[in-house]
């Protein structure tokens, strides 16, 4: 089944490392989101594509970036961890459907991480 | 920034009794959906209603839409145990870009007790 994954599930870090989080999804769609969760703020976009090459701002990008090579990963990177980074990150995906703006998100299970 | 803010934040009810939950938000939208977050889980989409739909039926949801209030109102009926879980709504059109971006509230906690 087509499904989106995120690696690892569970990461804890140092303030200052880099670190990667991966999203892959098997749909072949066009649009991957990144966001974070935190208590008492919901959800917020971090960054965000609308296909390969092509990357954007969320609200909240600043310490963050990530690049898309292909259409089935958007890796993020924390270039300098910072214990305000401390999170749970979700991925989706979406796709665009000509004529329709209808945009439905497929999230994957979630990444906690935890900045020391 | 928050597009949609649920009311309430948190909601607690027996089973087999309704659960209404409601949604408003600011600006323009061409749809409104509703998703569903378990403990420790990604969300998962619900239902979407249309800028020109008011009323929209998926099982047990029933999710209403008033463009007027820019309000929407999220219907769990004959609710379960397994229903507890917390929800969202979300709004398209949302930050910097068009294609499909969504906003999100911040949810509201629903717990059914069996």
């Amino acid at each position: 089944d087509a499904e989106i994954t995120q690696s690892p599930r569970h990461k804890i870090t140092e303030t200052g490392r880099q670190v990667t989080l991966a999203c892959h999804q098997t749909w072949n769609q066009n649009n991957m989101f990144w966001y974070r969760q935190d208590l008492g703020h919901g959800l917020r976009l971090i960054h965000y594509s609308y296909g390969v090459q092509d990357t954007n701002k969320g609200e909240v990008s600043d310490g963050y970036s990530v690049s898309r090579s292909n259409t089935e990963d958007l890796p993020l990177t924390l270039e300098s961890a910072a214990s305000s980074q401390t999170s749970v990150y979700f991925c989706a995906s979406s796709e665009t459907r000509p004529g329709r703006r209808d945009n439905e998100q497929f999230f994957g299970p979630g990444t906690r991480l935890t900045v020391l | 920034s928050q597009q949609g803010e649920e009311d309430p934040q948190a909601l607690s009810i027996q089973e087999g009794e309704n659960a209404t939950m409601n949604c408003s938000y600011k600006t323009s939208i061409n749809n409104l959906q509703w998703y569903r977050q378990n403990s420790g889980r990604g969300l998962v989409h619900l239902i979407l209603i249309r800028s020109n739909e008011r009323e929209k039926h998926s099982g047990r949801l029933r999710v209403t839409l008033d463009t007027s209030k820019k309000s929407s109102s999220l219907l769990i009926t004959a609710s379960r145990a397994a229903d507890t879980a917390s929800y969202f709504c979300a709004t398209g059109g949302g930050y910097g870009g068009s294609q499909g971006n969504l906003i999100f509230g911040k949810g509201t906690k629903l717990s059914v007790k069996p």
